[in-house]
């Protein structure tokens, strides 16, 4: 089974600045790993996934993340936020491939951008 | 394209009473389906998915139960809701064993239990 912990529940930032957002996960397998985004009574938006190939993968609004498999660890970056990026972000992963597709999500890290 | 509803987006329901919520997916056949639950501070836990019609598989023993009537119809039930059954519960699909490995969510469903 995998499992997937997100280290900061909130993280408040002024607007403008860098932000990190932290994902570890665990797994016996290889994964799937990806970033969603929920804005405040609304479903689930993909920000961005890795399936295979380069580690450093990009995303919408501007948001990339880097697989590190050493450190079974994707963390989100942005290098400037913006008011509108407060949301609630979900780091997920699956084991890679088969036909019962399921993803474990952490808990959520709830980022604030202040101005 | 292809799109996903579900309803009722909110409703308040007294305990001990049933609960039906739906969802279905268009412009797409043979979609894994899931409904996942989201409690304050608990993240998104799965409860129910299925990979085709009347084979539903449960993640959690619980309150609730899932079906699927129809390939692009996904409903959760309970014949009596717990307070506990409060959360704001989204479906999601996606394309069947060949197909792209995403999730695609629902707006949502606010279910509030007094």
């Amino acid at each position: 089974a995998q499992s997937v912990t997100q280290l900061d529940s909130q993280v408040p930032v002024f607007e403008e600045a860098p932000v990190e957002l932290r994902c570890n996960y665990s797994s016996s397998v290889s994964v799937y790993l990806f970033w969603y985004v929920q804005y405040p009574n609304q479903g689930l938006q993909l920000l961005l996934k890795y399936l295979s190939g380069s580690t450093l993968v990009k995303g919408i609004n501007g948001f990339e993340a880097e697989f590190n498999k050493s450190q079974t660890s994707f963390h989100l970056r942005k290098p400037s936020v913006h008011i509108s990026d407060t949301a609630e972000y979900f780091c997920a992963v699956s084991r890679s491939g088969g036909s019962n597709y399921k993803l474990t999500f952490g808990k959520g890290t709830l980022l604030t951008v202040n101005p | 394209s292809q799109t996903i509803h579900q309803w009722p987006a909110t409703l308040v329901q007294p305990v001990g009473s049933p609960l039906s919520l739906e969802c279905t997916v268009e412009g797409t056949s043979n979609p894994n389906l899931y409904w996942y639950r989201q409690a304050a501070g608990r993240g998104l836990q799965l409860l129910f998915y299925s990979v085709g019609i009347g084979q539903i598989s449960s993640e959690v023993p619980q309150n609730l139960s899932a079906s699927r009537p129809q390939d692009r119809q996904f409903i959760l039930s309970s014949k009596k809701l717990l307070l506990s059954d409060s959360g704001f519960y989204l479906c999601a699909w996606k394309q069947g064993p060949s197909g792209a490995n995403v999730l695609t969510f629902g707006a949502g469903s606010r279910l509030t239990v007094l």
